[in-house]
C-alpha cells in the first residue's frame, strides 16, 4: 500500500524557521495537504494543493513541492505553533487517501 | 457557519458493531464529500473511506473493506459510519470531515467520537 514518509520530530527555537518534509512516490501527480493538530483537538487544514493557504491561516505557514517531496515551512515559529503536523495525499490513481505518520513540532 | 456534530462516545465489546453519526449544517449537504478518519490513542491519522452524499457512492480503504459501511440520510444531512467485528485495535477517536468534490482538502472536521472496545 502507498505510504507517505515524514520525520517523527522537528525542533526549533522561537523565531526560527521550521521545515517539515513529506515524501511519497505519487506526489508528483497528486496534490499534498497539511494539517496541524493540537492535543485533544481535531486537525486543522493549514495548506492545500501543495502551497495554497486557507483563509485565516497565518502567512508564516507555506508549502512547496519538488519531485517526490513536499515541504511545510513555518517561518518565525511561535510557541503556539507547537503541535503535530500531518501531510495527506492520494495514491497515483487518486482513489485512496493516505496520511503521513505525523511530525511533532517542538518549540524549544 | 459550517459545522459537523458527531454522536457521543461509545463503549463496545469485542465482536460488536458501532454506528457513529455526523450531522452537517451550514452548507448544502450534497455539495461536499464526507470522509471518515480515525486516530488511535497516541497514534497518527488513518483514512477509512469517503461517501458522496449526493448519490451515496462510497470508497473504502482496503484495510476496512468488508467491515465498514458508510451511509447518508439527505433528509437530516447526516452521514453514518458503521464498523463491524470490533476488536481492541479499533479503539480510537473517529472523525468525519468534508472535502469539495474537486479536491481532497479536509476543510471542516467534526469534534470526534471516542469508540472504546473492551471486554
Amino acid at each position: 500500500s502507498y505510504e507517505l514518509t515524514q520525520p517523527p520530530s522537528v525542533s526549533v527555537s522561537p523565531g526560527q524557521t521550521a521545515r517539515i518534509t513529506c515524501s511519497g512516490d505519487a506526489l508528483p501527480k497528486q496534490y499534498a495537504y497539511w494539517y496541524q493538530q493540537k492535543p485533544g483537538q481535531a486537525p486543522v487544514l493549514v495548506i492545500y494543493k501543495d502551497s495554497e493557504r486557507p483563509s485565516g491561516i497565518p502567512e508564516r505557514f507555506s508549502g512547496s513541492s519538488s519531485g517526490t517531496t513536499v515541504t511545510l515551512t513555518i517561518s518565525g515559529v511561535q510557541a503556539e505553533d507547537e503541535a503535530d503536523f500531518y501531510c495527506q495525499s492520494a495514491d497515483s490513481s487518486g482513489t485512496y487517501v493516505v496520511f503521513g505518520g505525523g511530525t511533532k513540532l517542538t518549540v524549544l | 457557519q459550517v459545522q459537523m456534530v458527531q454522536s457521543g462516545a461509545e463503549v463496545k465489546k469485542p465482536g460488536a458493531s458501532v454506528k457513529v453519526s455526523c450531522k452537517a449544517s451550514g452548507y448544502t449537504f450534497t455539495s461536499y464529500n464526507m470522509h471518515w478518519v480515525r486516530q488511535a490513542p497516541g497514534q497518527g491519522l488513518e483514512w477509512m473511506g469517503i461517501i458522496n452524499p449526493s448519490g451515496g457512492s462510497t470508497n473504502y480503504t482496503q484495510k476496512f473493506q468488508g467491515r465498514v459501511t458508510m451511509t447518508r440520510d439527505t433528509s437530516t444531512s447526516t452521514v453514518y459510519m458503521e464498523l463491524n467485528g470490533l476488536r481492541s485495535e479499533d479503539t480510537a477517536v473517529y472523525y468525519c470531515a468534508t472535502s469539495t468534490v474537486t479536491t481532497l482538502a479536509l476543510g471542516y472536521w467534526g469534534q470526534g467520537t471516542l469508540v472504546t472496545v473492551s471486554s
